[in-house]
C-alpha cells in the first residue's frame, strides 16, 4: 500500500466526452504527478502539481488539464476524448518535486469507445 | 524531451537463470530510479542511484550507475517466478522520464 488512492478504477467513455480522474496523495506529500500509460508502454509524464500550482508539463495537448487542492489531492481532466486516450492513468505523490521517491496509486483504466 | 532507452524490450528466461536490463541516455542523468510493475499493477519503487559508478544490492538484485551517469543496469541473479514483470528505469528531476521498460518472463 502506497497511501495514494485513485478513483474511479475503471471507466468507459465515448469519444468526444469529458472525464475527471481523482487522486488522493500520501499523507504529508505536497507534490502530485500524473502519467499516462498505454498498453505495453512506459508511463508518460502529463504534468505535475506542487502546492496547488502546475510545476511542469509533458508533451500533452491543452485538453489535458489538472487541479491540485489545498489538501494536496488532485484531479486530471481530459476534454474531447479521443480513442487514443484509452490508457491507464497513474497518479503519483512525493514529498517534494525533484529527486524524491514517487509513490504510485493503483491507476484508473480509461477506455474510450 | 528527455528519452531514456532500455534494452532488451522483452526477455524470457528459465527459472534460475540470470537477467540483466540496461538503461541508456544520450544526456547525463542527474540520478536514476528503478521501478518494477507486475502485470496489471502499478510501478513500485525499487531503488535510487545518484553517484557516478554507484552499485547497490538488494538480495538477488544488483543496480549499477555508469561512471558517466549516462547508463544504468539492473541484474537479477537466479531468477524466480516472482520476478516476473516489467522493469523501468526513470530519471527524476522536476519531471520523471521513464524508460521504455523491459518485460521479464520467467519460465518455471
Amino acid at each position: 500500500e502506497t497511501g495514494v488512492t485513485q478513483s474511479p478504477t475503471h471507466l468507459i467513455k465515448t469519444r468526444g466526452q469529458q472525464v475527471t480522474l481523482r487522486c488522493s496523495s500520501q499523507s504529508g506529500h505536497n507534490t502530485v504527478s500524473w502519467y499516462q500509460q498505454a498498453l505495453g508502454q512506459g508511463p508518460q509524464f502529463i504534468f505535475q502539481y506542487y502546492r496547488e500550482e502546475e510545476n511542469g508539463r509533458g508533451n500533452f495537448p491543452p485538453r489535458f488539464s489538472g487541479l491540485q487542492f489545498p489538501n494536496y489531492s488532485s484531479e486530471l481532466n481530459v476534454n474531447a476524448l479521443e480513442l487514443d486516450d484509452s490508457a491507464l492513468y497513474l497518479c503519483a505523490s512525493s514529498l517534494e518535486p525533484g529527486r524524491n521517491t514517487i509513490y504510485f496509486g493503483e491507476g484508473s483504466w480509461l477506455t474510450v469507445v | 524531451g528527455q528519452q531514456v532507452m532500455q534494452i532488451p524490450q522483452y526477455q524470457h528466461v528459465q527459472e534460475g537463470e540470470d537477467f540483466t536490463t540496461y538503461c541508456n541516455s544520450s544526456t547525463t542523468l542527474s540520478n536514476i530510479q528503478w521501478y518494477k510493475q507486475r502485470p496489471g499493477g502499478h510501478p513500485v519503487f525499487l531503488i535510487q542511484l545518484v553517484k557516478s559508478g554507484e552499485v547497490k544490492k538488494q538480495k538477488r538484485l544488483t543496480f549499477q550507475f555508469g561512471e558517466a551517469k549516462k547508463n544504468s543496469s539492473l541484474h537479477i541473479t537466479a531468477t524466480q517466478t516472482t520476478d516476473v514483470g516489467t522493469y523501468f528505469c526513470a530519471e527524476s528531476g522536476n519531471q520523471f522520464y521513464f524508460g521504455t521498460g523491459t518485460s521479464l518472463t520467467v519460465i518455471p
